[in-house]
């Protein structure tokens, strides 16, 4: 069984289209969040959300938003795609935020990864 | 501001030769570090994490790292790597009060058969 799932994997567009990325995982955690790794494999984080409730919007552009119906979904919608959007998008989730010295553990467990290619 | 380096972009080795990746943590407190692999392609899967007790930390596929308050430092080793780990190397702390992870750039290690 996937623990966490996206979709699609591989993602191809024009400039100026929108899209959206689904994260599904089934591992019944309370976390989930999105990172971005760019062409030289860097990866950042984008958005966490606990409990469907947003923890985390870095300086991520608005035309990115983060829709989480309910705790094992957690979806991610770009308006307006620009050619510098191109990456690979990775989903997680962990079992609670996991703040650092926390009784928590933070694994977090990634998805396969959606290649988004804007032309 | 939080950050974990890694120092080394892109390491070549020989089979059996040993690895050592180097990771550096630069905030100060409680530290949960952990070591993430990326096989070409595919996702990043977790090889071992820190949070507390033994400084030596044993993970899959015969990996270990050790964390050195001192130092600030969480390097990765292996002593004889093969050609199936050629891979994206990942060391992560967690970062602050949010819980998210915070990456260094990865160091590519290439194993020539």
């Amino acid at each position: 069984d996937t623990a966490v799932s996206q979709t699609p994997k591989y993602l191809v567009t024009q400039m100026g289209n929108d899209k959206s990325i689904k994260c599904e995982q089934n591992l019944g955690h309370d976390t989930m969040y999105w990172y971005k790794q760019d062409s030289k494999k860097f990866l950042k984080i984008m958005f966490s959300y606990n409990n469907k409730e947003l923890i985390i919007n870095e300086t991520v552009p608005n035309r990115f938003s983060p829709k989480s119906p309910d705790k094992a979904h957690l979806n991610l919608h770009i308006n307006s795609l620009e050619l510098g959007d191109s990456a690979v998008y990775f989903c997680a989730s962990s079992q609670d935020l996991g703040l650092a010295g926390g009784p928590f553990s933070n694994e977090q467990f990634f998805g396969p990864g959606t290649r988004l290619t804007v032309l | 501001a939080q950050s974990v380096s890694q120092h080394n972009h892109h390491v070549i080795l020989s089979e059996a030769a040993s690895l050592e990746l180097g990771c550096n943590y630069s905030y100060g407190g409680t530290v949960n570090l952990f070591w993430y692999v990326q096989y070409p392609g595919q996702h990043l899967q977790l090889l071992l994490k820190y949070f507390s007790g033994d400084p030596l930390v044993k993970g899959i596929k015969g990996f270990e790292a050790e964390f050195i308050k001192s130092k600030f430092s969480f390097n990765l080793r292996k002593p004889s790597v093969q050609w199936s780990d050629t891979a994206e190397y990942f060391c992560a702390g967690i970062g602050g009060s949010q819980g998210n992870l915070i990456f260094g750039k990865g160091t590519k290690l290439s194993v020539k058969p």
